[in-house]
Order: structure tokens, then C-alpha cells, then sequence
């Protein structure tokens, strides 16, 4: 019973190094979302996949891209780190917009 | 603008009394609230919800209240057990795009 998967779970970047972090959820699940947790401001939703094929914007998106690779899996991509992006970050995922959201592990990003 | 707000970003009571912690939120078109519970080093797990038909929802020890005239909803906690110590974000789902606007959270100490 994996749920909702993430990896890697700590990464350290420099500044204008890329990488992608995977998510991989297990429940057949429609909708995936990916948010930052930052000291003192809450989760805040940076992209979402309301289902196959579509992706939209949250709330803080600059910086990022996203990739619904299929129903299982949603990536998150940083083409150039800043250190704003120092955060801990967070899969989920719903089956529908309507139910409950399960969280992944997180990731811990630190950029230099 | 900070559209969901916890103010008590702490609090600390004795094990087997009430924690009643506390949310406000600004926009009064929202109509479904949920509280999510976080462990260090994990992700956030669903706890208990509230539709804007009800008042009041209780599932256990849990009960969420709402208050939709005051823009007010709170999570009482009957009795406090050591285990409950966490992180407590409440949050609000608006529309219908699964999409989750979170507070800052309040972090609970059950002291034994």
C-alpha cells in the first residue's frame, strides 16, 4: 500500500542547477496536485492535474513546469534553482476534485 | 493576502483536557472546510471536513465546528491524547477544482 510516492526525498541544489521531482500515486487516483510548505505560509498549491492530460496553475507557479506523464505519475521541474525555491515540497493526489487529497513524504529541497 | 488564517501558531495543553484550535477565513463563498494533521518528516493526513450546509461535524474524539456568519471554524479535541501532538492545518476547498487554500498551521503539544 504505497499511496502516493515521491523521490527523491532530500536534494540539494546550486544556484541555476535543474532537476525534476517524481510522483508517483498507486490508488488510481484522477487528480494530482503539487504543493511548497514554507515556515509560516501554510501548504501553497504550485501546479495541479485535475486529470490525464491537463494541467493548470496554483497559486505559486512561477519557476515551475509540470508534467502528467500518465494517470500514475506528475513531475515537477526546475529549469534554473533560485534559492526562494528552498522549501519542502509535497505530492497529492484525489480521485476526483471532490474527495480527499493524500499526501506524499515530501521533498526536501535546499538550493545554494 | 493570506485567505485562510491560524493565528495561534502554537499551543500546549495537558493530556486528557479539550485543544480547541482555531480558523478564520476571509472569503464567505467558501463552502467546504477540512483539517489536515502532520507528523514531522511526513505528509499531511486528512483528519475531518465540513460542508457550509452544517454547523457541526464529529467523527471520535474530533468535532469541527463552523461558523459561517463570523467566517470562523474550529477543531476540538476531546480528550487530548499524547499521539495528537502535531501539526494541525485547516483548510478550505473552493469550487469544484479539488484545489486546497491552507493556513500557516498550528503546531499542538499534549504534554502526559
Amino acid at each position: 500500500n504505497a499511496g502516493v510516492t515521491q523521490t527523491p526525498k532530500f536534494q540539494v541544489l546550486k544556484t541555476g542547477q535543474s532537476m525534476t521531482l517524481q510522483c508517483a500515486q498507486d490508488m488510481n487516483h484522477n487528480s494530482m496536485y503539487w504543493y511548497r510548505q514554507d515556515p509560516g505560509m501554510g501548504l501553497r498549491l504550485i501546479y495541479y492535474s485535475a486529470s490525464e492530460g491537463t494541467t493548470d496553475k496554483g497559486e505559486v507557479p512561477n519557476g515551475y513546469n509540470v508534467s502528467r506523464l500518465n494517470k500514475r505519475e506528475f513531475s515537477l521541474r526546475l529549469e534554473s534553482a533560485a534559492p526562494s525555491q528552498t522549501s519542502v515540497y509535497f505530492c497529492a493526489s484525489s480521485y476526483d476534485r471532490d474527495s480527499e487529497a493524500f499526501f506524499g513524504q515530501g521533498t526536501r529541497l535546499t538550493v545554494v | 493576502d493570506q485567505q485562510v488564517k491560524q493565528n495561534s501558531p502554537s499551543l500546549s495543553v495537558q493530556e486528557g483536557r479539550i485543544s480547541i484550535l482555531n480558523c478564520d477565513y476571509t472569503n464567505s463563498m467558501f463552502d467546504y472546510f477540512l483539517w489536515y494533521k502532520k507528523y514531522p518528516a511526513e505528509g499531511p493526513t486528512f483528519l475531518i471536513s465540513i460542508s457550509s450546509i452544517k454547523d457541526k461535524n464529529e467523527d471520535g474524539r474530533f468535532t469541527v465546528f463552523l461558523n459561517k456568519s463570523a467566517k470562523h471554524l474550529s477543531l476540538h479535541i476531546v480528550p487530548s491524547q499524547p499521539g495528537d501532538s502535531a501539526v494541525y492545518f485547516c483548510a478550505v476547498k473552493p469550487g469544484n477544482t479539488g484545489k486546497l487554500i491552507f493556513g500557516q498551521g498550528t503546531t499542538l503539544q499534549v504534554k502526559p
